[in-house]
Parts: structure tokens; sequence; C-alpha cells
């Protein structure tokens, strides 16, 4: 059965500082991987999302994700990260029958 | 387009009523989701459909819950008799099966909670 993991429940990073986070996956055939990012009180926006070919994805806000088969692993990048980025980010993986991991929740220090 | 709209935003009520919660999804998609976000089990999906019809619904906890979609616009999740556990934030999402986009489009959620 397919699984996501995020070993992180909780960042704190610096703004202007870089970010990563961790996702690996548990999936029988090629993943379709996506991240995802909630606000307070807010629904889930997509950030990037992966099905084939280039195995590192650009999405939207600077976010980036490279997904990295012999590690099972989609991790999601942000090179200097903004107050506004401050979230819950998840990680999924499958289409119908899509699977979240727990959520990292991202603070960001002034 | 307005997105998924769900409705209402925030439900209280009381353990044994009957909740239903709704969802109209994005115009022309072909597929619905119901979630379910705690913080002891985070987002899990309930049910989905595809066209209308009922495809999965292993994640329905209890036959307390049950799902509709009577056609592609509207879909209801409804739990009779309700209990203080079913407290949660409920979502709804919508993917487009002909566009080859993939992405499911989600609501801004239902906060429920059962006294």
């Amino acid at each position: 059965a397919q699984s996501v993991t995020q070993p992180d429940i909780h960042i704190t990073v610096s703004e202007g500082a870089s970010l990563e986070l961790r996702c690996n996956y548990s999936y029988g055939a090629t993943p379709y991987l996506f991240w995802y990012v909630q606000s307070p009180g807010q629904g889930l926006q997509l950030l990037l999302k992966y099905f084939s070919g280039d195995t590192l994805v650009q999405g939207i806000k600077g976010f980036e994700a490279e997904f990295k088969r012999s590690q099972s692993s989609f991790n999601l990048r942000k090179p200097s990260v903004h107050w506004s980025d401050a979230a819950e980010y998840f990680c999924a993986v499958g289409l119908d029958d899509m699977r979240f991991g727990a959520g990292t929740r991202l603070t960001v220090k002034p | 387009d307005a997105g998924v709209i769900q409705s209402p935003r925030h439900e209280v009520t009381e353990m044994g009523q009957e909740v239903t919660l709704r969802c109209k999804p994005i115009s022309g998609h072909n597929s619905l989701f119901w979630y379910r976000q705690t913080m002891m089990r985070g987002l899990e999906l309930l049910i989905y459909f595809n066209n209308n019809v009922p495809i999965d619904d292993s994640g329905m906890p209890e036959d307390r819950f049950s799902a509709k979609m009577p056609n592609a616009s509207f879909s209801t999740l409804k739990i009779q008799p309700s209990e203080p556990r079913d407290s949660a934030v409920y979502f709804c999402a919508s993917r487009s099966r002909t566009s080859g986009d993939n992405e499911q489009f989600f609501g801004p959620g239902t906060r429920l909670t059962v006294l």
C-alpha cells in the first residue's frame, strides 16, 4: 500500500535562510507525488507535482522538489524563505487514492 | 472559476444530531473526494467519486457516515448520529480525469464541532 512519511513534524528557519522539507514515500509503481501547503484555517494549495520526466520540478512561490527513486524521496526546497512561507506542508502520493504525510509545520523567525 | 465550494464553513452541533456537509466541485471536474483532517490522524481520504459514482469508500469510518453525489455539481457527506469524535475539518476536493492535469483542487473545508 502506498504511504508517505514526513520525518520532521516542526521546522524553524530564519527568514532568508534555505529550507528543505523531507518526504519519503512507499509506492508500488511510478509514483504521482505532490507537495501541498496549508495556511491556518485554509484549504490545501498545490505547490508542485511530479509524474514523470525531469526529476527536478519547479513549483509556485519559488519552491522546487527533487524526485530520487533510489532513495524513495521527494524533498521540497526553497533557497530563501520568506515570513509568508510559514504554514503546514504536506507531501502526498497517489492519484485517486492519494495518501498524505502527517505534515511539517514551518515556523519562520524574523 | 469560484473553485471548490463547501458549506457550511463552520458547524457546531450536539451529539446525536444529524450533520450534512455540502460540496460543489469545480465545473467540468469529474472526480470528487472527501477528506477528514484531525490532529491525531492527519488527512484521511474518506470516499471518492468518479462521474458521480462512488468508487472507494473504504475510508468511511463507520456506517454513521454516508456520502452521495446526485449530480456532477453537488455532493453531500452526512453523519447520523454525530459523535464528539467526529469533530474535525472536512475537506472536499475535485479533479478532472480528462484534462491530464491530475491535480486535486481543495475547498476551504468545513470545521465540524460535535459537543
